[in-house]
């Protein structure tokens, strides 16, 4: 497509629930990157893949978190056992230019909103 | 997690005024861009600022890179309805940490007709 898709873009899940938020990136883009925006703030990193490699884990905030991008094109980010302070919108972006290639642009998606109740 | 301090956190304007933003940083960013967000959307990327000292427009957009590197600023020119939204600074530091962007809090713009 011409833009970054995101699926679901609303889920409601309750307090242990294990949730799936799945990105399509734009083809051919060979980064991917996973953001995290709580309400009122500024997104924030959570991980990056170049192609199917996670090159960049260092903002998940715990080991619930799991992100995998098998085939270097469509990437899910698995939260189990859901928190209330999961709840924030989970935005995926996505790059034509892989790391050291020179000054990038990232793409955003629209987001997964996430409420855990 | 760290985030840039981006001021003003709100601004009520009246149509055709300027605007005036900005962010600092305790550390260095080889890279400052400007993003602008939509409700129920992602942020959508205004200006990339790649030169420590550079001056960027894009239409009624400028922006700087701070001498610095630990500060930039967004100005906005005779601002229209359709400038409302928030407006996230953002710092890339590059090398291993491509793509890893730090975003200021975010200044919401309301413009009255």
């Amino acid at each position: 497509g011409a833009g970054v898709s995101q699926s679901p873009r609303y889920k409601v899940a309750k307090r242990g629930q294990d949730v799936a938020l799945r990105c399509d990136p734009i083809s051919g883009h060979v980064s991917l990157f996973w953001y995290q925006q709580a309400l009122g703030q500024g997104p924030e990193f959570l991980t990056y893949f170049q192609n199917e490699a996670q090159l960049d884990k260092s903002g998940l905030p715990s080991d619930r978190f799991f992100a995998e991008r098998p085939e270097g094109s469509v990437s899910t980010l698995k939260i189990q056992r859901t928190q209330q302070e999961d709840s924030a919108v989970y935005l995926c972006a996505s790059s034509s230019r892989r790391q050291g290639a020179g000054a990038n642009v990232l793409t955003f998606g629209a987001g997964s909103r996430l409420t855990v109740l | 997690g760290q985030q840039l301090n981006q001021s003003p956190q709100s601004m009520f304007i009246q149509e055709g005024e300027d605007v005036s933003m900005n962010c600092t940083s305790s550390s260095i960013f080889n890279t400052w861009l400007w993003y602008k967000q939509d409700p129920g959307e992602g942020p959508v990327l205004l200006i990339a600022l790649y030169k420590a000292g550079e001056l960027t427009s894009n239409g009624r957009l400028t922006a700087q890179f701070g001498i610095t590197r630990k500060d930039s600023f967004l100005n906005i020119s005779a601002s229209i309805p359709s400038d409302v939204g928030i407006y996230f600074c953002a710092g890339e530091k590059g090398g291993t940490s491509y793509g890893k962007l730090t975003f200021g809090q975010g200044t919401i713009l309301t413009v009255h007709p």
